[in-house]
C-alpha cells in the first residue's frame, strides 16, 4: 500500500538558518504529493503541493520539488522564523487507489525554532 | 470566503456513549473527508463522503459511521466509545472529481476525550 516517511523530529533550529524536512513516499501510482502545517491546537493548513514530477511547489518561502526519480519531497526553507515553529505533515493522494480524495499521510516533523 | 467549520470543538465523554460531531464544508465543495489525529498513530483516514455516498472507507471498525447531507454538510458518529477514542477528529473537503490533485482544505477540528 501506499506510504509516506518523514524525518523524525523534533527539528530545532536557530532563527534565519536553513530548512530541510525529509520526505519519501511509495505508491503505486503516480501520486499527487502535499505539505500542510499545523501550528499548536489548530488544524492542518495547506501549505504547498505538486501534482506531477519535476512540479515545484511554494508558497511563504517554502519549497518542495517533485522528484519522481527518488521518490522524494523534501520541504526547504531559505531562513525559517520563530513564527515558523509548527509540525509539518507530508502526504500524497494516490489516483491508482481510491476514486476520491484520499491523503496519506506522513507521521509529522516538529519544528522548534529559536530566537 | 468560510472555511471548513467543525462543531463542536472540545467535548468530554464517558466510556460506553456515542458521540456525534458535525462538518460544514466550504461553500461548493461536494467530498468531505474525516480523520482522526492521535500521538501513537498520527493521521489516520476515516472516511469521505461525495454527494451522499461513501466513497472511500479507512480500516476502523464499524462503532465509526458517517454520512452526508444533500447539501454537503456531515456527520460522523462514533458509538459505545472507548478510552482509545480520544483523538483530534479532523473534517476536509474539497471540490469534486475523481483525480488526485485536488486541495483538500481541513478544519480546526473537534477535540474528543473519553474518561
Amino acid at each position: 500500500g501506499d506510504s509516506v516517511t518523514q524525518m523524525e523530529g523534533p527539528v530545532t533550529l536557530s532563527e534565519e538558518a536553513f530548512l530541510t524536512i525529509n520526505c519519501t513516499y511509495t505508491a503505486t501510482g503516480y501520486p499527487s504529493l502535499f505539505w500542510y502545517v499545523q501550528y499548536p491546537g489548530e488544524g492542518l493548513q495547506l501549505l504547498l503541493k505538486a501534482t506531477k514530477a519535476d512540479d515545484k511547489g511554494s508558497n511563504k518561502g517554502f519549497e518542495a520539488t517533485y522528484r519522481k526519480e527518488t521518490t522524494s519531497f523534501h520541504l526547504e526553507k531559505g531562513s525559517v522564523q520563530v513564527s515558523d515553529s509548527a509540525v509539518y505533515f507530508c502526504a500524497l493522494s494516490d489516483p491508482n487507489n481510491n476514486a476520491g480524495n484520499m491523503l496519506t499521510f506522513g507521521g509529522g516533523t516538529r519544528l522548534m525554532v529559536k530566537p | 470566503k468560510a472555511g471548513v467549520t467543525q462543531t463542536p470543538r472540545y467535548l468530554i465523554k464517558t466510556r460506553g456513549q456515542q458521540v456525534t460531531l458535525s462538518c460544514s464544508p466550504i461553500s461548493g465543495h461536494r467530498s468531505v473527508s474525516w480523520y482522526q489525529q492521535t500521538p501513537g498513530q498520527g493521521l489516520q483516514f476515516l472516511f469521505e463522503y461525495f454527494s451522499e455516498t461513501q466513497r472511500n472507507k479507512g480500516n476502523f471498525p464499524g462503532r465509526f459511521s458517517g454520512r452526508q447531507f444533500s447539501n454537503s454538510r456531515s456527520e460522523m458518529n462514533v458509538s459505545t466509545l472507548e478510552l482509545g477514542d480520544s483523538a483530534l477528529y479532523l473534517c476536509a473537503s474539497s471540490l469534486a472529481g475523481g483525480h488526485s490533485g485536488n486541495t483538500i482544505y481541513f478544519g480546526e477540528g473537534s477535540w474528543l476525550t473519553v474518561v
